[in-house]
């Protein structure tokens, strides 16, 4: 089955800076990209996602990368604020099934 | 606001017993999803359900079951319950089968003494 990593576990950015977050996918059939946003104690929530046919989206502050053949998608927050800090998931999707599998998050902590 | 609702939103029981956590998916959604979030780790699946039938497992405990009703609000069911049990627990739910995005509800927080 898929097998999803994600990286770093914890990133503490000061506000402005810029965050990145890496996640590396094992089935190569997989062909949908997600990334959630988790606060405490709330439900996760969409806050991108990219198809395997594209190889980059932008929405404001936030960007999605996706490179096919090294199996990685990455997620850019530009301009990081306070209320940026939450759990963040990458999630892939095999184009075979419509379930999820996650990555283990990553808390960012955006200090001010 | 996902439109995805669950119920109870808190839980407290004793281990050995037996629970039922409800799940109402957005308006026109076949898909349900069940997931487990324990301290400390990412976001479990463990089954899913599409217009009634059970469409994929993960990783389920056999103590565990689930099933989607006609209205298509699904219920997941857990007995025997242990300490390790005590996680929160979202159910989402997506348009269908070909339709990605998954909407998650505002969880269960199940706490088993």
């Amino acid at each position: 089955g898929e097998n999803v990593e994600q990286h770093p576990s914890t990133l503490s950015v000061q506000e402005g800076d810029s965050a990145v977050i890496k996640c590396t996918y094992s089935d190569s059939a997989s062909n949908y990209f997600p990334w959630y946003k988790q606060e405490l104690g709330k439900r996760p929530q969409l806050i991108i996602d990219i198809r395997s046919n594209v190889g980059e989206k932008k929405d404001q502050r936030i960007a999605v990368t996706l490179n096919k053949t090294a199996k990685h998608f990455s997620l850019h927050i530009t301009e990081t604020q306070p209320e940026d800090s939450a759990v963040y998931f990458c999630a892939a999707r095999n184009s075979g099934y419509s379930t999820l599998t996650f990555g283990k998050g990553t808390m960012l902590l955006v200090s001010p | 606001d996902s439109g995805v609702t669950q119920t109870p939103k808190h839980l407290i029981t004793a281990t050995g017993q037996r629970v039922t956590l409800r799940c109402s998916p957005r308006s026109g959604d076949l898909s349900v999803y069940w997931y487990q979030q324990s301290l400390d780790q990412g976001l479990q699946f463990l089954i899913q359900y599409y217009n009634g039938e059970e469409r994929a497992k993960g990783n389920i405990l056999e103590r565990f079951s689930a099933q989607q009703f006609p209205d298509l609000h699904s219920e997941l069911n857990l007995s025997s319950l242990e300490l390790g049990d005590s996680a929160l627990y979202f159910c989402a739910s997506s348009g269908g089968l070909a339709e990605e995005t998954q909407y998650f509800g505002p969880g269960t927080r199940l706490l088993v003494l």
